[in-house]
């Protein structure tokens, strides 16, 4: 069974400041990986995956992510964080080649602050 | 393209009543998933669609809980009856093709249920 795990449930950054958010997953294969953000009163969007290829994926917004399979590891970051990025963001994966569900961590709400 | 859209955006119903939760997913996505994440917690799956079959049910926690997908376009979901756990937000997305084999969904506002 696969598991996601998001350390830290509340971030906090300044302005500028850089944005780090952690994603640990569990899998007996290595799966594909996902971060979605959630703004308020929207759906969840994609914000950037990982499937085969580059370990270092970009993705919307500025935000890039890389993929350690040694230490099963999945981080976002940006290195210059802006207000409009407050919302929460989720880390989620699924099984390589299959339509079928995504597994998500618990999220991890960003404040940024003036 | 129209995203995939949910209704009612809140519900709030007393213990025992029964809720009928609708998603329509984006034009032409044969997969269609349901998705629940009670207050604090991480969102977790229910059921997965492929046209108007249920491929997965494997999240559904109860049998209080039923889902359709007539004619594999809209979706919905009954809750009946409900009970104080039932409370949280639905989330519906909706996937196609080799995206959807890539995992990549794409996830509608959500329906707050508040069950009192």
């Amino acid at each position: 069974a696969q598991s996601v795990t998001q350390l830290g449930s509340h971030v906090s950054v300044s302005e500028g400041a850089l944005v780090l958010l952690r994603c640990n997953y569990s899998s007996s294969v290595p799966p594909y990986l996902f971060w979605y953000v959630q703004y308020p009163n929207q759906g969840l969007q994609l914000l950037l995956k990982y499937t085969t290829g580059a370990t270092l994926v970009k993705g919307i917004n500025g935000f890039e992510a890389e993929f350690k399979k040694s230490e099963t590891s999945f981080h976002l970051t940006k290195p210059s964080a802006h207000m409009s990025d407050a919302a929460e963001y989720f880390c989620a994966v699924s099984d390589p080649g299959s339509a079928r569900q995504l597994t998500f961590g618990s999220g991890t709400q960003l404040t940024v602050l003036p | 393209e129209a995203g995939v859209t949910q209704f009612p955006s809140h519900s709030v119903i007393e213990k025992g009543q029964t809720v009928t939760l609708r998603c329509d997913p984006i034009s032409g996505h044969d997969n269609l998933y349901w998705y629940r994440r009670v207050m604090g917690k991480e969102i977790k799956f229910l059921l997965h669609f492929v046209k108007e079959s249920k491929q997965d049910e494997s999240g559904m926690p109860n049998n209080r809980f039923l889902a359709e997908r007539t004619g594999g376009t809209y979706s919905t979901l009954k809750v009946q009856p409900a009970e104080l756990e039932d409370s949280g937000v639905y989330f519906c997305a909706s996937s196609q093709g080799r995206a959807g084999l890539r995992g990549e969904q794409f996830f509608g506002p959500g329906t707050r249920l508040t069950v009192l």
